[in-house]
């Protein structure tokens, strides 16, 4: 199975910051990347497939880039509703994985 | 827009097993995958496995092959995820979520509400 490793695992960053979430597959994935938010209590919710596509909807705020083994999710300038925990998941193979999770916490 | 309704809580003895459903509504079920994910109290998520109903047969992560079983009834739009031999690691809340593009399974949206599974003696 393909790992995936995000950095930090949990953060602390104020309204208005730019902020890089990294995350790493234990070999390359292409661009088979997705970025998913989730917040206490509720479901994950899509922000980002084949590593840069923003989801419909989804504030142009958050971007997504990289390819092979090394990806980033960046928000732009933080809002109080971005504070959350983040995924990467991989799908170029079987079965497909998630990183531990990123928590971003107000500081 | 598809939307994912799942049944509800429930509470389970060690050995016995389970069975969530996950309907679907405002789209076509068939050519669409279902996954379903996990994830434990705390903890990150986990992709148990999923399914084109329209193709009929499951992918299993191999974690959990031989004790989950994935299956599809087109004709009420509804997945089922059954998990049996069930141990208290099991208890975690259970998504099912769909992946919008024909025939694969790719990135997840949208999700079910999640249905927490409890496992207790």
């Amino acid at each position: 199975a393909i790992r995936m490793t995000q950095s930090p695992s949990s953060f602390s960053a104020s309204t208005g910051d730019r902020v890089t979430i990294t995350c790493r597959a234990s070999q390359g994935i292409s661009s088979y990347l997705a970025w998913y938010q989730q917040k206490p209590g509720k479901a994950p919710k899509l922000l980002i497939y084949a590593a840069s596509t923003l989801q419909s909807g989804v504030p142009s705020r958050f971007s997504g880039s990289g390819s092979g083994t090394d990806f980033t999710l960046t928000i732009s300038c933080l809002q109080s509703e971005d504070f959350a925990t983040y995924y990467c998941q991989q799908y170029y193979s079987y079965p497909r994985t998630f990183g531990q999770g990123t928590k971003l916490e107000i500081k | 827009q598809v939307q994912l309704v799942q049944s509800g809580a429930e509470v389970k003895k060690p050995g016995s097993s389970v069975k969530v459903s996950c309907k679907a509504s405002g789209g076509t079920f068939s050519s669409y995958a279902i996954s379903w994910v996990r994830q434990a109290p705390g903890q990150g998520l986990e992709w148990m496995g999923g399914i084109i109903p329209i193709f009929g047969t499951a992918n299993y992560a191999q974690k959990f092959q031989g004790r989950v079983t994935i299956t599809a009834d087109e004709s009420t739009s509804t997945a089922y995820m059954e998990l049996s031999s069930l141990r208290s690691e099991d208890t975690a809340v259970y998504y099912c979520a769909s992946t919008m593009v024909r025939g694969v399974i790719n990135w997840f949206d949208p999700w079910g509400q999640g249905t927490l599974v409890t496992v207790s003696s």
